[in-house]
C-alpha cells in the first residue's frame, strides 16, 4: 500500500545529543514537509522540499536539520542547538501543483529528551 | 495566507450532525478553504476542500457562505470515531509547495 512511514513511533535521548527521525513515502510525491507539534497546539512548518537535493526553512528552522538525497525520502535531524525538542514530529508529503491541495501524513514521531 | 477562527471545542451527540465553524474574514479571492482533522496521537488527515462552491464527500460536506467569509464543516451523522481536532485551513491556490498553517482547530467529542 502507498503511504508515508515514520519511524520511529516513539524515541527518548538524553539532553545534548542529536537525533535522527526517519520519513520515507512511496507515493510518488516531489514535496515533503516536516512539522513539529506541542500538547494541545496546532503543527508549525520546519523544513520542507519541493524536489530532490533541495529544500527551504519553514516558520521553526532553529535547531533542525534535513536532508533530501532521494525523492522518497527526508529525514530530519533535531540537534542539540534545539532548546525544547521534547514534541511530537509529523512528516507530510504532496504534488507539487499548487491546485492539489492535499497533504498526506506520517503517523508521526514522539520525541522526548530526558 | 488568511487567519482562521474556529471554536476552542464542541461536543455532538453520536448518529447527530455535527456542524463546525470556521471564520475566515480576510479570505482573498484565490483562497481556497480546506479541513483536515487529527485523531489523538495521529497524523492529520485531510477530509475536503473548495473555493466557493459547496462540496461534498463521503466523509463530509463543506459549506460556504456566499461572501466566503466563513464555512462549516458538516459531519452527517457523527459516530464515536469522529471525535478529533478538525483544522480549518486557507491557502492560496498558488502556494508554493502546498504548505499549510495549522491553527489550534476545533476539538470534536462525539458522545453516546
Amino acid at each position: 500500500d502507498g503511504g508515508i512511514t515514520q519511524s520511529p513511533k516513539y524515541l527518548f535521548r538524553k539532553e545534548g545529543q542529536n537525533v535522527t527521525l526517519s520519513c520515507e513515502q512511496n507515493l510518488n510525491h516531489d514535496a515533503m514537509y516536516w512539522y513539529r507539534q506541542d500538547p494541545g497546539q496546532g503543527l508549525r512548518l520546519i523544513y520542507y522540499s519541493q524536489i530532490v537535493n533541495d529544500f527551504q526553512k519553514g516558520d521553526i528552522a532553529e535547531g533542525y536539520s534535513v536532508s533530501r538525497e532521494k525523492k522518497e525520502s527526508f529525514p530530519l535531524t533535531v540537534t542539540s542547538a534545539q532548546k525544547n525538542p521534547t514534541a511530537f514530529y509529523l512528516c507530510a508529503s504532496s504534488w507539487v501543483q499548487a491546485l492539489a491541495g492535499e497533504l498526506f501524513f506520517g503517523e508521526g514521531s514522539r520525541l522526548t529528551v530526558l | 495566507d488568511a487567519k482562521t477562527t474556529q471554536p476552542t471545542s464542541m461536543d455532538c451527540a453520536e448518529g447527530r450532525a455535527a456542524n463546525l465553524p470556521c471564520n475566515h474574514s480576510t479570505i482573498s479571492g484565490n483562497e481556497y478553504v480546506y479541513w483536515y482533522r487529527q485523531i489523538h496521537s495521529q497524523g492529520p488527515q485531510y477530509i475536503i476542500h473548495g473555493l466557493k462552491n459547496n462540496e461534498t464527500n463521503e466523509m463530509a460536506s463543506l459549506i460556504i457562505t456566499e461572501d466566503r467569509k466563513s464555512s462549516t464543516l458538516i459531519l452527517p451523522h457523527a459516530t464515536l470515531r469522529d471525535t478529533a481536532v478538525y483544522y480549518c485551513i486557507v491557502r492560496a491556490k498558488n502556494n508554493a509547495g502546498n504548505m499549510l498553517t495549522f491553527g489550534g482547530g476545533t476539538r470534536l467529542m462525539v458522545k453516546p
